[in-house]
């Protein structure tokens, strides 16, 4: 089973700021790995897939980095609807999750 | 624009058998160009993928849970559905339906249900 690890597991940041999400693999998952947010009572959204292609109207604050086993999810300028938590995720033989990134104001 | 709705039980006695579906609308559940899966996430926690079922009936499920599992699919009603036998505490849990899209060469999960909570306890 390919394990996802995500840092930070909180990040505090303003409106405005950039902020920088880490998600790595335990073993190389090429360029296979999606980005997804998720708020409070809310289901999952895809904001990347492919590590760096953004799904359909997700704006162009987010963009992904990466190959093999390091990734990286970065919002440019933080609007107010972007603190939530945020997961990584892989396919490999079957897809698994990483543990999240919660962004919240500070 | 497609979507997806869960369906099912919200409360299930430990031993029993957990039964949801998922309806979707607003597209063909036959189209190739998809595979439909359960996700879920208990409550502050992560998430866990627990299946998916191809248009042609194929399935996949996930090694920790695949004693347990079923995953089927209705085309006539474009409608697909989970059981999970012998549940405990440990699978409470909101359930999410959601499909893969096999145009993304991850197969990224581009839609989502809005997913439904699952109490198990007697």
């Amino acid at each position: 089973e390919i394990v996802l690890t995500q840092s930070p597991a909180t990040l505090s940041l303003s409106p405005g700021e950039r902020a920088t999400l880490s998600c790595r693999a335990s073993q190389s998952v090429s360029s296979y790995l999606a980005w997804y947010q998720q708020k409070p009572g809310q289901a999952p959204r895809l904001l990347i897939y492919d590590a760096s292609n953004r799904a359909t109207g997700i704006p162009a604050r987010f963009s992904g980095s990466g190959s093999g086993t390091d990734f990286t999810l970065t919002i440019s300028s933080l609007e107010p609807e972007d603190f939530a938590v945020y997961y990584c995720q892989q396919r490999s033989n079957w897809p698994t999750f990483g543990p999240g990134t919660k962004v919240d104001i500070k | 624009q497609v979507q997806l709705q869960e369906s099912g039980p919200g409360l299930v006695k430990p031993s029993q058998t957990l039964s949801l579906t998922c309806t979707v609308s607003g597209g063909s559940i036959s189209s190739g160009s998809y595979y439909w899966s359960w996700i879920r996430q208990p409550a502050g926690k992560g998430l866990e993928w627990i299946g998916r079922i191809y248009t042609s009936g194929s399935t996949n499920y996930n090694p920790s849970l695949k004693s347990r599992v079923t995953i089927s699919v209705d085309t006539s009603k474009n409608q697909f559905s989970l059981k999970l036998s012998s549940v405990t505490a440990a699978d409470t849990a909101v359930y999410y339906c959601a499909r893969g899209n096999l145009s993304t060469a991850m197969v990224a999960f581009d839609y989502w249900g809005q997913g439904t909570l699952v109490t198990v306890s007697s």
